[in-house]
């Protein structure tokens, strides 16, 4: 079936630093994938999310590209703030296979420090 | 546009209790899910509806766990009798289409903190 692996946090980073959270999926047909993000005592939100092969999402500062020969979606962003210290989680959907249904990852902490 | 609400926020109850959770998806969404997420397990799809009907409760761990909907602005999921494996945060979600297509994400709630002891 259907699966999403994201590399285990947490991840401490310093302010400005690069981020790089791994997340790779396993998908029988052609789904789009999702970065969703939750801050501290709040539900997830959508941050980016790509649609094809070679797409690129990017929201923030934050960006991802959908890699169909690596069957891979990392998350990156070139120069971290505290305010980005949240729980990442990347999702995918395969709509002609599961009707749609969103697959979360395990979700990866990140704590930046000023 | 005030979003999926969720109460409680916070809720601590004694084993046996009964426990019942409340969502108010955003106006005019036709799919509504329950989620849980624990350290363990992290996030986990407990059931979803469309238009008002569940469409798969695969997810709900047992018997004691039941969820309706009985109309498009409310959804209640309830937990009899509680025990305290089942703390956790339950996250109530909703969105236009089953949330996983390309412009219909999923909006989640601030979820319930549900502490069982």
């Amino acid at each position: 079936g259907n699966s999403v692996t994201q590399m285990e946090g947490p991840v401490t980073l310093s302010e400005e630093a690069f981020l790089t959270i791994n997340c790779t999926y396993t998908a029988t047909g052609y789904p789009s994938l999702f970065w969703y993000v939750q801050y501290p005592g709040e539900g997830l939100q959508l941050l980016l999310k790509a649609t094809k092969a070679d797409d690129k999402g990017s929201n923030k500062g934050f960006e991802a590209t959908y890699r169909k020969e690596t069957t891979s979606f990392h998350l990156e962003k070139g120069s971290v703030q505290v305010s980005d210290s949240a729980v990442y989680f990347c999702a995918l959907s395969d709509f002609y296979n599961q009707g749609g249904k969103l697959i979360f990852g395990q979700g990866t902490e990140l704590s930046v420090k000023p | 546009d005030a979003g999926v609400i969720q109460s409680p926020r916070h809720e601590v109850t004694e084993m046996g209790q009964e426990v019942t959770l409340r969502c108010k998806p955003i106006s005019g969404h036709d799919y509504l899910f329950w989620y849980r997420q624990t350290m363990m397990r992290g996030l986990e799809l407990l059931i979803y509806f469309n238009n008002n009907v569940p469409i798969d409760d695969s997810g709900m761990p047992e018997d004691r766990f039941s969820a309706k909907m009985p109309n498009a602005s409310f959804s209640t999921l309830k937990i009899q009798p509680s025990e305290p494996r089942d703390s956790a945060v339950y996250f109530c979600a909703s969105s236009v289409g089953q949330g996983g297509t390309y412009n219909s994400p999923l909006h989640f709630g601030n979820g319930t903190r549900l502490t069982v002891t």
